[in-house]
């Protein structure tokens, strides 16, 4: 079985630093994908960012971008020049066969 | 339309009757997932289609569950004698082709209470 570990519940950052949001998992499979969602407080997740497993080179999407440490099997997020509207939970998860298992999150506040 | 349509948005039930969760997903996709969202927690997996095959129901909890997508397109969770612990947002997701590295578009979700 997959899990997916998200160790911060809660960070904070002053708008436009960079803020890193950390995600560990275990696995035995060799083909996977990683994502990377953002949960704003209206609900509907959307998201962030992708990475396939077998890709060596790090995802980057404007100003999100990932670390992916595939023997370490770590995944963290960055987010560069923090926003505002960057406010909102965020969920790292894991995908394989179709079936998607997602941390519990960390919640992200932006603040002015 | 322009995104997955969940109904409905709330839905309040008492103890041991039965409710029906609609998605609506984007058109043409093939691929349509529900999600159980404890507060607080991330999503836990359900169940998945590809078109109107059920390809993976590992994760519904208990044989009250049900999801059916007939025609390809819409699907319905249904869970029957509801029980408190059923409370929970219900999220929906579809996505284009099946698995892998295309992206889920997901639904605002349907939040049950159970008194």
């Amino acid at each position: 079985a997959q899990t997916v570990t998200q160790s911060q519940p809660e960070m904070s950052v002053q708008e436009a630093e960079t803020v890193t949001l950390s995600c560990t998992y275990d696995t035995s499979e060799s083909n996977y994908y990683l994502f990377w969602y953002k949960q704003p407080p209206s609900r509907q997740m959307i998201l962030v960012i992708r990475q396939e497993a077998y890709k060596q080179q790090n995802a980057t999407e404007n100003r999100f971008s990932v670390n992916f440490q595939k023997a370490a099997k770590s995944f963290s997020l960055k987010i560069s020049d923090s926003q505002l509207g960057d406010t909102a939970m965020y969920f790292c998860a894991f995908m394989t066969a179709g079936k998607s298992t997602f941390g519990d999150g960390t919640t992200l506040t932006v603040k002015p | 339309g322009a995104g997955v349509s969940q109904s409905p948005r709330y839905k309040v039930a008492k103890r041991g009757q039965d409710v029906a969760l609609r998605c609506d997903p984007i058109s043409g996709h093939v691929s349509l997932f529900w999600y159980q969202q404890a507060l607080g927690q991330g999503p836990e997996f359900l169940t998945y289609f590809q078109n109107e095959a059920q390809l993976d129901k590992s994760g519904l909890p208990s044989d009250r569950f049900f999801a059916e997508r007939p025609e390809g397109s819409v699907s319905t969770l249904k869970i029957q004698r509801t029980q408190q612990e059923d409370s929970a947002v219900y999220l929906c997701a579809s996505s284009i082709l099946d698995g892998g590295i295309q992206p889920q578009h997901f639904g605002d979700g349907t939040r049950l209470s159970i008194l």
